[in-house]
């Protein structure tokens, strides 16, 4: 059965740093894209980024509204993905879902930024 | 960005009728290799977002067969014959043809 379970969410102020981590279990974790996917409230989901397979030399690619402020990045030894947000906005508050190859995604990690 | 439109539902749908979401994308989704690169979700209430449909048609594993993609290039129908309890909540149809992938805004389902 293919899991993947976040970790790392809270309340952080605005300017502040945090780091999602994706524990991923149930698939081969090397075969795969993953994605980073976040959704404020009542809102449609964003995509943000993914990092690629190992057949695609685990390159990554993000959305513009995230480039240079996030990083994607995996450890394919522990099956973890990670997401590195850093000079974060109040508009950066939302539901933070890890997915692999978008057919599956975990139950997400809330992250709000605030005062 | 690839703007994706979505149609909204005439709800509460019936128990047992059918019902068409309509999703329109502001460039085509139909590639040189012949696939249309196109999802659609649903999200339950208080659950993730799920993959029901991919390339347009193609039914994820596990997905019931009332559900069925169609369209063209720019247009887009998921069809859901029979509606069940189950059905109920937010399908989102998703563009992954180009950089950044984009989502519509998402049409509820209510059942009566």
């Amino acid at each position: 059965e293919v899991k993947l379970l976040e970790s790392g969410g809270g309340l952080v102020q605005p300017g502040g740093s945090m780091r999602l981590s994706c524990a991923a279990s149930g698939f081969t974790f090397t075969d795969f894209y993953m994605n980073w996917i976040r959704q404020p409230a009542g809102k449609a989901p964003e995509w943000l980024g993914f990092i690629r397979n190992k057949a695609n030399g685990y390159t990554t690619e993000y959305s513009p509204s995230v480039k240079g402020r996030f990083t994607i990045s995996r450890d394919n030894t522990q099956n973890m993905l990670y997401l590195q947000m850093n000079i974060l906005r109040v508009e950066d508050t939302a539901t933070y879902y890890c997915a692999r190859d978008m057919d599956a995604w975990g139950q997400g990690a809330s992250v709000t930024v605030s005062s | 960005d690839i703007v994706m439109t979505q149609g909204a539902l005439p709800n509460p749908v019936p128990s047992g009728e059918s019902a068409s979401i309509t999703c329109q994308s502001s460039k085509s989704l139909l590639y040189s290799d012949g696939k249309t690169y196109l999802n659609w979700y649903l999200q339950r209430p208080g659950q993730s977002p799920h993959l029901l449909i991919y390339w347009m048609s193609a039914r994820t594993s596990g997905v019931s067969d009332r559900f069925s993609g169609s369209g063209s290039g720019t247009d887009f129908t998921l069809r859901i014959s029979r509606v069940e309890a189950e059905d109920v909540g937010v399908y989102y149809c998703q563009q992954f043809l180009e950089f950044p992938y984009t989502f519509g805004a998402g049409t509820k389902l209510e059942l009566k």
